[in-house]
Parts: structure tokens; sequence; C-alpha cells
């Protein structure tokens, strides 16, 4: 079946670090992908996404690029911030499956300053 | 604002009794979704509704119910047979049709059994 592998965390970084979250799926066909990021006490809210290989999603300074070569779509930031602190899930739709989310493991992030 | 609303945000319960986790949308979407989330882990699915009066199990559905009466609403019950049910409970839904189209969720019930 169709899955999500990211890499665990927790990740800890000083402030205007640079940052990676590694990202990479199973499934068939060119499934859309999604990166949700979760705020303490809170639930999720999308980050970015993409719906087709070489797509780059990006916001607030993230970025993932849809790499169908490699099934991968690894989250980047070029200088993260003590607001950033979160989890950080990564996410597919099968392209025959309409409604159905898979959520990867979730990556905590926390920024020192 | 649209959005969806769990409530509420704290509930606490003894082993062996039956308890509703509330989730309203104002949204106008079909589909809805309740996941669990635990400590350190991804979530998982429990059931999921594309239109009133229709649901589908998910990955987890043993131990849950749910009911979907108006499309406002997906109430999930978290019965006496759920072996774990302490967790993080998440409600969520989407548009629908779009298969790229994100999903909205609420702020998330913390359900802890004792």
């Amino acid at each position: 079946g169709d899955s999500v592998t990211q890499m665990e965390g927790p990740v800890t970084l000083s402030e205007e670090a640079f940052l990676t979250i590694n990202c990479t799926y199973t499934a068939t066909g060119y499934p859309s992908l999604f990166w949700y990021v979760q705020y303490p006490g809170e639930g999720l809210q999308l980050l970015l996404k993409a719906t087709k290989a070489d797509d780059k999603g990006s916001n607030k300074g993230f970025e993932a690029t849809y790499r169908k070569e490699t099934t991968s779509f690894h989250l980047e930031k070029g200088s993260v911030q003590v607001s950033d602190s979160a989890v950080y899930f990564c996410a597919l739709t099968p392209n025959n499956a309409g409604n159905m989310l898979t959520f990867g493991g979730g990556t905590r992030l926390m920024v020192k300053p | 604002d649209g959005g969806i609303t769990q409530s509420p945000k704290y509930l606490f319960r003894k082993e062996g009794q039956n308890v509703t986790l509330s989730c309203e949308q104002n949204l106008n979407h079909d589909a809805m979704y309740w996941y669990r989330q635990d400590p350190g882990q991804g979530l998982r699915l429990i059931y999921y509704s594309q239109i009133v009066n229709d649901f589908q199990k998910g990955d987890i559905a043993e131990g849950y119910s749910v009911s979907r009466e108006k499309k406002e609403s997906f109430p999930l019950t978290v019965t006496s047979a759920q072996k774990n049910p302490t967790a993080f409970y998440l409600c969520a839904s989407r548009p629908p049709g779009q298969q790229n189209s994100p999903l909205h969720f609420g702020n998330g019930t913390r359900l802890t059994v004792t």
C-alpha cells in the first residue's frame, strides 16, 4: 500500500540555520504531495503542496520539490526562526483515491534562539 | 470565519465509559474525517464520511463509532471496547472531488481515560 516515510526527530537547530526534513513516499502513479505543520496544542495546517512531478511548493520561506525519480518531497528552509518550532508532517493523496490522505510519522523541529 | 470546531479541548473519562467527541464544520464540505494521533506518531485514520448518512471505516476503526446525520456534524464515539483510548483526536474536512485540495483540521480533543 501507499506509505510516507519521514526522518525521525527531534531536529534541533539554532535560529537562522538551514533546515532540511527528508520525506520519501511509496505510491503507484502520480500522487499529490503535501506538507502540514502542527503547532503545540493545535490541529494541522497546510504548509505547501505539489501535484505533479518537478512542481515546487512554497510558503512562508519553506520549499519542497516533487521528485518523481527519487520519490521524495524534502522540506527546506534557508533560515529558520524560533516561531518555526512545530511538528511537520509529509502526506500524500494517491491519484486514484480522491479524498484519502496518508501521513508520515511527523518530525519535530525545535529552533533555539 | 469558516472552520472546524472540536469540543471539548480536554476530556477525561473513567475506563469502561463511552465518550463522544464533537466535530462541527461550517465550510460546506462534504467529506469529513477522524484521525487519532499518539505521541511521536503520525496520524491514523479512524473513520471517514464522504457524504451525509454514509461513512466508512479507516485503518483503526475498532472500538469507535460515528454518525453523519447532518453535513455539518461528524461526532465520534469512543466506546469501552477501545483498548487504548487515551490519545489526541483530530477531525478534518475536505471539499469534494479534488484530489489536491487540502484537509482542514480542527484544533483537536485530547482524551484521557483512567
